[in-house]
This record gives C-alpha cells, structure tokens and sequence, in this order.
C-alpha cells in the first residue's frame, strides 16, 4: 500500500512566523501536488510539482519535490491567519494510475 | 466557468437506508473521481469514471457503487448505510484523468450523516 506520510500532523503558531510541512513516502511519484481545504469545502489545488528538484514559489508558499520524487515540502513564510487550514500533499502514482492523499496537516495561524 | 457543484450539501439518513449524491464536473471535464473523507481515515479514494466507464476503483466494498452520464454529471450510491458512512464525499473532476492528467478541482462536497 503506498502512503504518504505528513508532518506535522498539527500545527499552531502565531502571525508571522515561518514554517515547513513535510510529506514522505517511500515510494516514487509521476507528478505531485499541494491542496489546501477549509472547513466545509473542498480542497483547492494550489501547485503541481513534476520534476525531481523542482521548486515552485507562489507569493510566500515555496513548494520543492524532492530529487528522487518521493517527498515534498511546503514552506510559508510569514504566516498570517488566512493561511489557516488543512494542508494536503497528494502524490500521482505510476504503478495504480490513481492519486494518493497524504495524512494532512491542520495549521492554525493566531493573529 | 462554473466549479464542480454537489448536491446535496448536507444529508441524514437512518441506518440501512440507501442514499444517492450526485456530482456537476466543470464543463469539459470528463473524469469525475469520488472521495470520501473522515476525521481519522483522512481522504481515501473512492473510484474515478471517465467516459462513463469506471476507471479506477478504491477499497470499498460493494455497497458503494457509481455511474457517469454522457454529460459527464456523475451520481455516486451507498446502500444499506451504515454508522462508519458517516463522512464528507467529495466530487472531483479534471480534464482527463489519469496519468499527467491528475489536476483535479473539488466540489464542496456532500455532509452525509447517519444515525
């Protein structure tokens, strides 16, 4: 069974500060991509990474996939309260053709 | 351009009944996938439709069934409902599915609740 693995699972952390969520896995993905949900909706697709190394910058979220395309990180920087929410990693496998959801992380961003 | 719709928003049903939930992809979308969601088995995969052919399936049992239309409107079925059914199902669509084709787009999903 392929997984992906988040970490933190939860995190609280006041307005401004940085963070990095990490998602693992042990096995190699085609293509992966970030979502972020809010209570009540769906998730919204904010990046796709495909190439090993490769690093994409959206306003302060820098996403990386990792060079043997089995991790990924996300990096904010300078958090604010709109950054709250549940934060998804999901990884395109080659084997299943199906897309695979890591654990989630929960950020709570405090004024 | 419109989002993927769902309807309903929010559902309860009785143990043993059956519900149905249905799924508008974005226009010229044609792969529909359904999640279901849970506070401790986060997002699992349901089954994905293409075409109106089921393309990919999930690991859940027969109870939970599928079907896409022509217009690529897809209806997702749960019989005999049970206490663990209890979830938010959430529609996805992207434009073609598969392999490179994976950027999906969710609905607001559909808040089951069984008692």
């Amino acid at each position: 069974t392929q997984l992906l693995e988040q970490s933190p699972q939860f995190l609280s952390i006041q307005e401004g500060e940085n963070l990095t969520v990490y998602c693992n896995s042990s096995s190699v993905f085609s293509s992966l991509q970030w979502y972020r949900q809010e209570p009540g909706e769906g998730p919204v697709l904010l990046v796709t990474v495909v190439t090993g190394g490769e690093v994409k910058k959206l306003k302060r979220l820098t996403f990386q996939f990792g060079d043997a395309r089995k991790d990924s990180s996300l990096h904010i920087t300078a958090a604010q309260p709109g950054d709250t929410g549940l934060y998804l990693c999901a990884g395109e496998s080659y084997n299943t053709d199906k897309l695979i959801f890591g654990t989630g992380t929960r950020l709570q961003v405090f004024p | 351009k419109a989002g993927v719709t769902q309807t309903p928003r929010y559902l309860i049903k009785t143990r043993g009944q059956q519900v149905t939930l249905s799924c508008s992809p974005i226009s010229g979308h044609r792969s529909v996938s359904w999640y279901q969601q849970t506070p401790g088995q986060g997002l699992q995969f349901l089954f994905e439709y293409f075409s109106e052919t089921q393309r990919n399936k999930g690991n859940f049992p027969g109870r939970f069934s599928g079907r896409q239309f022509s217009n690529s409107r897809s209806e997702m079925n749960v019989s005999t409902l049970e206490l663990g059914d209890s979830a938010l199902y959430l529609c996805a669509s992207s434009l073609v599915g598969g392999q490179g084709g994976y950027e999906q787009y969710f609905g607001p999903g559909t808040r089951l609740t069984v008692t």
